[in-house]
């Protein structure tokens, strides 16, 4: 079946550093989707990326998906204490499934 | 705005009890499904529906069971409770393969 696999697991940085979070999948996607988590919370829906090779910007975060639609990244510049959290790529393919990457955990050190 | 609301938000049962995890959302999102969520381990699909009478096995279904009377329902069912299922569940729902909005998770001890 669809496996998504997400680097690094877990990542501290000092406040103002750049941080990210890369995404592969065994198969061709439709979409991707990336979700931020708060400790204790659930996730929240950031972003869709459809086309092969596009990019999209929310201020300081910009995500990736691959020409070949195997492939994810989220940057984050200049993080602050907000971007603390766990954040989530998830892989729409065949069957109506959104597979969930196993998430990369960001704390953000002052 | 409601939203997708799980209930309850915390449990402990006892191993071999049974319970229902109850999911409702106020979108008419067809689309519904079950996660576990397990440390280091995201989130895993128990199951999902497509739509009211229509459901299916997603990658961790053994020990759950679901059902759709309803678009707006979406209850899993632990059959035999064990440690194993301790975790915390996530219902979530949305248009086909869009945003998908999550409830506040069920926090399940399983002893």
């Amino acid at each position: 079946g669809q496996q998504v696999m997400q680097i690094p697991q877990y990542q501290h940085v000092q406040e103002g550093e750049d941080f990210t979070t890369y995404c592969n999948s065994s198969t061709t996607l439709s979409n991707i989707q990336w979700y931020k988590q708060r400790p204790g919370g659930h996730p929240v829906f950031l972003i869709q990326l459809v086309k092969s090779g596009e990019v999209k910007k929310q201020k300081r975060l910009t995500f990736q998906f691959g020409e070949a639609k195997k492939n994810s990244s989220l940057h984050i510049t200049a993080t602050q204490t907000t971007d603390v959290g766990t954040y989530f790529c998830a892989g729409a393919g065949g069957g109506n499934k959104l597979t969930f990457g196993t998430g990369t955990q960001l704390k953000v050190e002052l | 705005n409601a939203g997708v609301t799980q209930t309850p938000k915390f449990q402990v049962l006892k191993t071999g009890q049974s319970m229902t995890l109850q999911c409702a959302q106020d979108m008419n999102h067809e689309y519904m499904s079950w996660y576990r969520q397990d440390p280091g381990m995201g989130l895993r699909l128990i199951h999902y529906s497509v739509g009211a009478g229509i459901t299916d096995q997603g990658e961790v279904p053994n020990g759950y069971n679901v059902s759709r009377s309803t678009t707006e329902d979406f209850p899993l069912r632990l059959l035999s409770a064990a440690p194993s299922q301790t975790s915390v569940y996530f219902c979530a729902s949305s248009f086909g393969q869009s945003e998908a909005f999550f409830g506040q998770g069920t926090r399940l001890t399983v002893v």
